[in-house]
């Protein structure tokens, strides 16, 4: 079985420019997460999916912030514009039905974002 | 007060030791509990959930979870140099949501 699939695994842009992460979860898990970890900080929910519905997205930080998850299959999430404070390894992670109280996730390898 | 608190470490312990590992949580309506275990640079693998008060065993490790207290625990018997990483607790309330406390990092000294 294939695992979370993350890309790009790293990504270096300027201030001001527009970054888009990817995702692809494990084949048939409909529930997808977005993550992230500041240096030194605890990892901080973004948002979850359910199929292509986003179920939760309080943990977006603002609106330069967009998530999408068509088809419910892959998801994005996009930067724009990106500021320094975006910095950080953003993680993706998916789980199989939801009401199991015992998921736990099966995280991506990330994408670690340089804002300069 | 954060959701979930862990020391950040390091915890340092000799080779064949047991490590122990604990954390406490806010919301007393949390349901799960998770330990994961992330090597540097890597992404958290789960190694333990646990949902019912008491112990629940799967080879080297032990998780223990006491809601009353609010309090879980993770044991690793005999400690390897390979057990070294940041063990990060985490826990699920009742909308999927898992919240993560910062990780303790486990160094095993050979």
């Amino acid at each position: 079985e294939a695992g979370v699939t993350q890309f790009p695994s790293h990504s270096v842009i300027e201030k001001g420019q527009t970054v888009t992460l990817r995702c692809d979860p494990i084949s048939g898990h409909d529930n997808l997460y977005w993550y992230r970890r500041v240096m030194g900080k605890e990892i901080k929910f973004l948002l979850h999916f359910v199929k292509e519905s986003k179920q939760d997205e309080s943990g977006m930080p603002n609106n330069r912030f967009l998530a999408e998850r068509t088809g419910g299959t892959y998801s994005t999430l996009k930067v724009q514009p990106a500021e320094l404070e975006d910095s950080g390894v953003y993680f993706c992670a998916s789980s199989g039905p939801t009401g199991l109280a015992n998921y736990g996730y099966t995280f991506g390898s990330g994408t670690r974002l340089t804002v300069v | 007060q954060k959701e979930v608190e862990q020391n950040s470490g390091p915890l340092s312990v000799p080779e064949g030791a047991i490590a122990s590992l604990n954390c406490t949580y806010s919301d007393r309506g949390s349901q799960s509990f998770f330990w994961y275990r992330q090597y540097s640079g890597k992404s958290p693998e789960l190694i333990m959930s646990i949902y019912s008060n008491g112990d629940k065993e799967d080879g080297r490790f032990t998780a223990q979870l006491n809601k009353a207290s609010q309090y879980v625990s993770l044991l690793i018997r005999d400690s390897q140099p390979s057990d070294s990483a940041t063990y990060l607790c985490a826990v699920k309330g009742g909308y999927q949501k898992v919240t993560f406390g910062i990780g303790t990092k486990l160094q095993v000294i050979p």
